[in-house]
């Protein structure tokens, strides 16, 4: 049973453009949401997180939105540059739990 | 600014033989986790600790693992008598703990890919 799920295993969108990446979650307890950006051969590294009692948190290019009552959460990064090129994972947890993360979404981005 | 390091970052074996993985955390941070991740697959939890307390594990960890972090600073992980499933990168994470009602950030280390023949 998937808990957090990343339904498009890719995505490619244009340089400037901007990159949407998607995240169901099925889990209502869930209270705090992140993305990490992974490039091959290395760990994942931290990008923006949001707290359930928000909708909507933003970090420069990285604009990440909680829908709860469709248990779905996007990010966003406008403009999208080549060096965004990476895997993408959604990952959720609840009071403290350990993160339980989606599949993940290849992001090429095309110059 | 130090993160989170893991050592060695590739690891080739035979089938049967003893693994041992080392990570150390971001000096502050009191918790440290381990996670697997397997190609296609997000990472999936296996243990953590806070501070020198293992506080859970996950059924994917089979009694041929375990997990110590002596002192509350660096954390081993070894895997007994290795499979070929046991292949993938295992993966640790380091936060800080600001109270229960609070998830914590987790910052991840590069990895150590194992490789059982």
């Amino acid at each position: 049973d998937q808990q957090v799920k990343q339904n498009s295993p890719s995505l490619s969108v244009q340089e400037g453009r901007i990159s949407i990446l998607n995240c169901d979650y099925t889990n209502s307890m869930f209270d705090y949401f992140l993305w990490y950006k992974k490039y091959p051969a290395e760990g994942p590294t931290f990008l923006i997180s949001i707290s359930s009692i928000k909708d909507k948190n933003e970090d420069g290019r990285f604009t990440v939105f909680l829908n709860k009552s469709a248990k779905h959460l996007s990010l966003h990064i406008v403009p999208s540059q080549p060096g965004d090129s990476a895997v993408y994972f959604c990952a959720a947890s609840s009071g403290n739990t350990p993160l339980v993360f989606g599949k993940g979404t290849r992001l090429s981005v095309i110059a | 600014d130090t993160g989170v390091s893991q050592d060695p970052r590739h690891k080739i074996t035979k089938r049967g033989q003893n693994v041992t993985f080392r990570c150390d955390p971001i000096s502050e941070h009191n918790r440290l986790y381990w996670y697997r991740q397997t190609l296609g697959q997000g990472p999936e939890f296996l243990t953590y600790f806070q501070n020198e307390a293992q506080l859970e594990k996950s059924r994917l960890l089979s009694d041929r693992f375990s997990a110590e972090r002596p002192k509350g600073s660096f954390s081993t992980l070894e895997i007994q008598r290795t499979e070929q499933g046991d292949s993938a990168m295992y993966l640790c994470a380091s936060s800080k703990d600001r109270g229960r009602s609070r998830t914590d950030t987790q910052y991840f280390g590069p990895g150590t890919r194992l490789t059982v023949l």
